[in-house]
C-alpha cells in the first residue's frame, strides 16, 4: 500500500484558514487521495477525497500537485468544531481498504 | 437514523469471556469494514465484506476474533477468551462500494474494556 506522510500536529486560530500538508511520493495513478478526520470519541468522518483535479465541498477544498505527490487539505476558516485527528489515505481505484497512518492532531486556538 | 450504528456503544468484560459487537450498516451499503483503534493510534483494518462474502479477513489478530454477515446487512464481531490487548475501540464503516472513489462511513464505535 502506498503511504503518506504527515506532520504529527498543527496549530491555528479560530476563523483563519489552515493548510494540512501531505506527502505521497510513491502513489499510483489510480490511487484516489481521500482525507478523514477524527473527533474526540467519535468514528473517523469523511471529509473529502480527489484523483487529480483539486475538488470542493462544504466542508474542506482539496489541492493536489501536478504530479499528485502531494496534496493539501484547506479548512477555509477554521472552528473549535475542526480541532481532530486529520488522516490523508490512499485508495485504490478497483479496491482497497483504509489505511490509517498517525494524522495529524490540528488544535484550534480561540 | 441514516448513519452506521453499533452496539453497545460500551463494553467492559472480565478477561476470557466471550463479547459480541453489532454493526448496523447504511441501508444498501455492499461493503462492510471493521478496524481496532488502540488509545492513542489511528484505526487498524480487521476485515471486510461485501455483502455476505467475507473477501479479507487479513487483519484479524487472532483466530479469537471471529466476524460475519450472514444476510449482507447487519454483523457481528465476535471476540473468544478476551484478553487484556483487546482493549481498544472497535469501528464498523460502510460504504456502496469498495472502490476509491467512493466515501467510507463509520460508526461512532464500541469501546471494549477487559478487565
Amino acid at each position: 500500500d502506498a503511504k503518506t506522510t504527515q506532520p504529527n500536529s498543527m496549530e491555528s486560530n479560530e476563523e483563519e484558514p489552515v493548510h494540512l500538508p501531505c506527502n505521497h511520493s510513491t502513489i499510483s495513478g489510480t490511487d484516489y487521495i481521500h482525507w478523514y478526520r477524527q473527533l474526540p470519541s467519535q468514528g473517523p468522518e469523511y471529509v473529502i477525497h480527489g484523483l487529480t483535479s483539486n475538488v470542493n465541498n462544504r466542508m474542506a477544498s482539496l489541492a493536489i500537485a501536478e504530479d499528485r505527490k502531494s496534496s493539501t487539505l484547506i479548512l477555509h476558516r477554521a472552528t473549535l468544531r475542526d480541532a481532530a485527528v486529520y488522516y490523508c489515505i490512499l485508495l485504490g481505484g478497483s479496491q482497497g481498504n483504509l489505511i490509517f497512518g498517525k494524522g495529524t492532531k490540528l488544535s484550534v486556538k480561540p | 437514523g441514516a448513519g452506521v450504528s453499533q452496539s453497545p456503544r460500551y463494553k467492559v468484560a472480565k478477561r476470557g469471556q466471550d463479547v459480541a459487537l453489532r454493526c448496523d450498516p447504511i441501508s444498501g451499503h455492499v461493503s462492510l469494514f471493521w478496524y481496532q483503534q488502540a488509545l492513542g493510534q489511528g484505526p487498524e483494518f480487521l476485515t471486510y465484506f461485501q455483502n455476505e462474502a467475507q473477501l479479507d479477513k487479513s487483519g484479524l489478530p487472532s483466530d479469537r476474533f471471529f466476524a460475519e454477515r450472514p444476510e449482507g446487512s447487519v454483523s457481528t464481531l465476535k471476540i473468544q477468551r478476551t484478553q487484556q490487548e483487546d482493549s481498544a475501540v472497535y469501528l464498523c464503516a460502510s460504504s456502496s462500494s469498495r472502490k476509491g472513489a467512493k466515501e467510507v462511513f463509520f460508526g461512532q464505535g464500541t469501546r471494549l474494556t477487559v478487565v
